[in-house]
């Protein structure tokens, strides 16, 4: 595709449960990174990849939160346990290369029942 | 904090003028990105500027880039309705984590 995508779009959940996001970058990008909105706010950094490993895990807000890359391509963060807290809309980029402009798919909006 | 913070947070404007707002962060950067985004979701990238320019042109937008004060400015020239929406600068210290201001909102009215 054209543009990064992200699935689902919308995620309703129960707290206690876990949710996976999934975020297919621009074909031929090598970095790809993870962001969170919080309702009014600008956007806090999760982690980031660099083909298939993460030098940054740093923004992860707890150990419920892990994310994987794999084939240079798809990415999944997963959230086990969901808590309210962690309604927000999640947002996945990627670049060329890291330092290049970072291009945003559409975002999953999770809700946290 | 890295965080860029953008000046002033809302910006109401008459369609065919110019919007101007400013961002302002704490430390070196490698480069200073603008994004748009309408309604809360659609982050859309404007411009990149690296720390080694001082000035970039996109269509109506104008990037200016003051590293000796640590401030960018991002200029839209003859606003249309289609403008209005969140407007955020995004700093990049460290060649991958962006770190963003809340925004600018701008409305253009008709």
């Amino acid at each position: 595709g054209a543009g990064v995508s992200q699935s689902p779009s919308n995620k309703v959940t129960e707290k206690g449960k876990d949710v996976e996001l999934r975020c297919d970058p621009i074909s031929g990008h090598t970095a790809l990174y993870w962001y969170r909105q919080r309702l009014g706010q600008g956007l806090e950094f999760l982690i980031y990849f660099q083909g298939n490993s993460a030098p940054d895990k740093s923004g992860l807000p707890s150990d419920r939160f892990s994310a994987e890359r794999t084939g240079e391509s798809v990415s999944t963060l997963t959230i086990q346990r969901t808590q309210q807290e962690d309604s927000a809309v999640y947002l996945c980029a990627s670049s060329l290369v890291p330092g290049n402009e970072q291009f945003f798919g559409p975002g999953t909006r999770l809700t946290v029942l | 904090s890295q965080q860029g913070e953008e000046d002033p947070q809302a910006l109401s404007i008459q369609e065919g003028e110019n919007a101007t707002m400013n961002c302002s962060y704490k430390t070196s950067i490698n480069n200073l990105q603008w994004y748009r985004q309408n309604s809360g979701r659609g982050l859309v990238h404007l411009i990149l500027i690296r720390s080694n320019e001082r000035e970039k042109h996109s269509g109506r937008l104008r990037v200016t880039l003051d590293t000796s004060k640590k401030s960018s400015s991002l200029l839209i020239t003859a606003s249309r309705a289609a403008d209005t929406a969140s407007y955020f600068c995004a700093t990049d210290y460290n060649d991958y984590k962006l770190s963003f201001g809340a925004g600018t909102t701008v409305t253009v009215r008709a």
